[in-house]
């Protein structure tokens, strides 16, 4: 079975300071992507960033940035610079079986604190 | 960017009754859209595939006669929960994917079953 674990169920940081959160996950599949999702009070879904499996070079977009180690299958995402508005359930997610499904983790609820 | 649409954002319907819930793709074809349910303070459950022309998967323990999905073209994918009852009442979200396995979703409906 396809799993994702996020560890951290919740998660605070200050405002213009950095914190990481951490995902790990199970999959069979050889070329995939994995993502992560934003959730904010309003329950739309949002892309933050994705990182193609093949791919060496860990994604980046402007203050997100992820850390992809394949053999230990972790995917880990890290906020720089973080502002009241990241704060929000983050949800990381990888391949979950046929029809590109895709497995989510229970999410990191991360607070911002002023 | 890719933007999803989804109708009704809230709906209140009573037991017994049926209720459509629409998920379009504004600005791309979508051949395979997934529908979720979400809990509060939960994760998105997957439901089932919708595939555009053919018959959608769903899930083990998700009741195919009580969860009808339609995906009719390649913008539109429907969700009708027939005989609602208040164990129904959830928040459902939709997802359209776009080349292989990026999902963007809707804003989510909110069911309420009395």
């Amino acid at each position: 079975a396809q799993t994702v674990t996020q560890s951290q169920p919740e998660m605070s940081v200050q405002e213009a300071e950095t914190v990481t959160l951490s995902c790990t996950y199970d999959t069979s599949e050889s070329d995939y992507y994995l993502f992560w999702y934003k959730q904010p009070p309003s329950r739309q879904m949002i892309l933050v960033i994705r990182q193609e499996a093949y791919k060496q070079q860990n994604a980046t977009e402007n203050r997100f940035s992820v850390n992809f180690q394949k053999a230990a299958k972790s995917f880990s995402l890290k906020i720089s610079d973080s502002q009241l508005g990241d704060a929000a359930m983050y949800f990381c997610a990888s391949p979950g079986g046929s029809n590109y499904k895709l497995t989510f983790g229970k999410g990191t609820l991360l607070t911002v604190n002023p | 960017g890719a933007v999803v649409s989804q109708h009704p954002s809230r709906v209140i319907c009573k037991s017994g009754t049926s209720v459509k819930i629409e998920c379009r793709s504004l600005d791309f074809q979508a051949t395979t859209m997934f529908w979720y349910r979400q809990f509060p303070k939960q994760s998105l459950m997957l439901m089932a595939t919708s595939n555009e022309g053919s018959k959608a998967t769903y899930e083990q323990g998700v009741e195919k006669d009580k969860f009808l999905i339609n995906h009719a073209s390649l913008t539109l994918s429907t969700l009708t929960v027939t005989s609602a009852h208040p164990e129904d009442s959830s928040f459902y979200i939709c997802s359209a994917r776009q080349g292989r396995w990026e999902q963007y979703f809707g804003p989510g409906t909110r069911l309420t079953v009395t």
